[in-house]
């Protein structure tokens, strides 16, 4: 299998964009996911199929994919944005996720 | 509303058999665009994931775990256990159960519902 890359940290101050990045070397035609994980709670879906949002999902969620990289991008961000943020994807039957990364609201 | 929840042992030795149980409900274990996945998180530490079994018995494990993990499911109790052998400090975590769903025109599944988790230490 193969591994998925995130920045361990982010900062963006309330209201403006927030970006996060995602990146495998083989990750070829496999499309992501994205959770969201509060502390102490249980990660939430928040894109898959690297833009399509669930319902309940607020807008200002969006994703993006190019090439081997995948985007998770907060626009307009809000205190409560602030958490750990996972990608995901497929590598035939198994589940790869990244290494998280924590965004701060500053 | 679909619902999962673990339920399983709080503390385990060094060298003892960790056995988790997925309860489910508000879906079947028999759909077969359904299954359910094990994830585990070392406290501080990124999401990993463990192993998924589908309904028609279709197993899938991580490479690094294979020998030790067994996933199995009983469908009339909508209940999907997890078994790890020889369990280790390092194997410290909460430990999830998720749905993973496949809906048509979908190219691959997402979990898309989680548990609540429990967290297991080993510790003698």
């Amino acid at each position: 299998s193969y591994d998925l890359t995130q920045p361990p940290s982010v900062s963006v101050s309330p209201g403006q964009t927030a970006s996060i990045t995602c990146s495998g070397d083989k990750v070829g035609d496999t499309s992501f996911c994205w959770y969201q994980q509060r502390p102490g709670q249980s990660p939430v879906l928040l894109i898959y199929q690297n833009r399509k949002r669930p319902s309940g999902i607020p807008e200002r969620f969006s994703g993006s994919k190019s090439g081997n990289t995948a985007t998770l991008t907060i626009s307009g961000t809000q205190a409560m944005d602030e958490a750990d943020y996972y990608c995901q994807a497929w590598d035939s039957t198994t589940a790869i996720f990244g290494g998280g990364t924590k965004l701060t609201v500053l | 509303q679909v619902t999962l929840k673990e339920s399983g042992p709080v503390l385990v030795k060094p060298s003892e058999t960790l056995t988790l149980t997925c309860t489910v409900s508000g879906f079947s274990l028999s759909n077969t665009r359904m299954a359910v996945s094990w994830i585990r998180q070392p406290p501080g530490k990124a999401l990993e994931w463990l192993a998924h079994i589908f309904s028609l018995d279709d197993k899938s494990y991580t490479t690094s775990l294979k020998t030790r993990l067994a996933i199995s499911q009983d469908t009339s109790k909508s209940q999907v256990v997890l078994t790890l052998t020889n369990m280790d400090p390092v194997d410290t975590a909460t430990y999830y159960c998720a749905r993973i769903s496949y809906y048509v025109g979908d190219s691959y599944p997402r979990f898309d519902y989680w548990g609540q988790g429990t967290l297991v230490t080993v510790s003698s």
